[in-house]
């Protein structure tokens, strides 16, 4: 079974700090996508990501794919309050369509 | 463009009760997901209807756990009996199609608790 695990788990920090979160595994992934979950929502999806090497930003946030499709960071410059919520990461095995979802990390970003 | 409902939003029974989801996606998505969200994890997927027929349902717990999609557009997704170890989100999901790189449009989910 492919496992995307995500680090840390947990993040609190002060609004204006920036951070970074991480998702791995030891698969290769044909595309890899970045989601935001709120409280009482489902998952929005943010990015996603399909070459090896790959940096994208999205306003003060920063997605990288590993240069082996095997993991991905996301960055955030100036963390707010309003970043505060699940990020989730979700990768597509190469030669499937299907998307596995990352384990997840809780962001809560104090004013 | 309206996004992907789902009813109810709250539900609790109690074990070897049964239960039922309802969910409608955005009108002309082919694609639709069911997923299942434990607290504290990521969703993990039950079963994906392409139209109204089903392309997998390796994770869905068949003795219990069943789903239907007639006519493409709407679908259900039914727990019979319910164990205490099914208490979570269920998440309603929709594309416009399942190839690679799709963007899947999340409904509110479902929020079971098994007691």
């Amino acid at each position: 079974t492919q496992l995307l695990e995500q680090s840390p788990q947990f993040l609190s920090i002060q609004e204006g700090e920036n951070l970074t979160v991480y998702c791995n595994s030891s698969s290769v992934f044909s595309s890899l996508q970045w989601y935001r979950q709120e409280p009482g929502e489902g998952p929005v999806l943010l990015v996603t990501v399909v070459t090896g090497g790959e940096v994208k930003k999205l306003k003060r946030l920063t997605f990288q794919f590993g240069d082996a499709r095997k993991d991905s960071s996301l960055h955030i410059t100036a963390a707010q309050p309003g970043d505060t919520g699940l990020y989730l990461c979700a990768g597509a095995p190469s030669g499937t369509y299907k998307y596995i979802f990352g384990t997840g990390t809780r962001l809560k970003v104090l004013a | 463009e309206a996004g992907v409902a789902q009813s109810p939003r709250y539900k609790i029974i109690e074990k070897r009760q049964s239960v039922a989801f309802w969910c409608n996606p955005i009108s002309g998505h082919a694609t639709l997901y069911w997923y299942q969200q434990i607290l504290g994890q990521g969703p993990k997927l039950l079963i994906q209807f392409q139209n109204n027929g089903v392309v997998d349902d390796s994770q869905l717990p068949k003795d219990r756990f069943s789903a239907e999609r007639l006519k493409g557009v709407d679908s259900t997704l039914k727990i019979q009996p319910a164990k205490l170890e099914d208490s979570a989100v269920y998440l309603c999901a929709s594309s416009p199609h399942s190839t690679d790189g799709y963007e899947q449009y999340f409904g509110p989910g479902t929020r079971l608790t098994v007691t």
